[in-house]
């Protein structure tokens, strides 16, 4: 079956931009995750859905990043006024349970 | 302190050897540990999850955990050239909800 997609998959903004990276979660996985991977660095957590319940947001950096789920589906993560150290690769990944992620290839942000 | 402490690598290894990858972790409360592969380029995809102590073993995969030392590994038996990839180790935090991850080892299988 389909797997996680990420759209885009390559963005290149400019700095003090807003960017809007999306995520589609395999169907019927409850849980889904953003994680950002800079280069040569692990993964770092950055949001988690889980159903309906709230998020936990503990991971984001800063208030210029926000994540919104719709309908316990798709997911948007959201970067305003990016910054040049906000250059990396974005990762989501879709769980059936908290034990088992899958990921998608990712969007791979630049900023200029 | 990080979460979660790997030898960043690289290690290399001869084609039919053994690959040994070793994971710390400091949070005493997790539970749940994993193994990912990441080849270049690509995202992750998980080969091992861990939750006892001991041995796990799943074809010429074994992940060993020792909670009492902190410590996880991954032995990679008759090592190939397609193993050649970072691995990422990854623990769960004391909420459930967050997985730590390693900066990852970097493994090169030389045929």
């Amino acid at each position: 079956g389909a797997g996680v997609s990420q759209s885009p998959s390559n963005k290149v903004t400019e700095k003090g931009k807003d960017v809007e990276l999306r995520c589609d979660p395999i169907s019927g996985h409850t849980a889904l995750y953003w994680y950002r991977q800079s280069l040569g660095q692990g993964l770092e957590f950055l949001i988690y859905f889980q159903g309906n319940s709230a998020p936990d947001k503990s991971g984001l950096p800063s208030d210029r990043f926000s994540a919104e789920r719709t309908g316990g589906s798709v997911s948007t993560l959201t970067i305003q006024r990016t910054q040049q150290e906000d250059s990396a690769v974005y990762l989501c990944a879709s769980s059936p349970h908290p034990e088992t992620q899958y990921f998608g290839p990712g969007t791979r942000l630049l900023v200029l | 302190q990080k979460e979660v402490e790997q030898n960043s690598g690289p290690l290399s290894v001869p084609e039919g050897a053994i690959a040994s990858l070793n994971c710390t972790y400091s949070d005493r409360v997790s539970q749940s540990f994993f193994w990912y592969r990441q080849y270049s380029g690509k995202s992750p995809e998980l080969i091992m999850s861990i939750y006892s102590n001991g041995d796990k073993e799943d074809g010429r995969f074994t992940a060993q955990l020792n909670k009492a030392s902190q410590y996880v590994s991954l032995l990679i038996r008759d090592s190939q050239p397609s193993d050649s990839a970072t691995y990422l180790c990854a623990v769960n935090g004391n909420t459930g909800n967050q997985f730590y991850f390693g900066t990852g080892t970097s493994l090169t299988v030389i045929p």
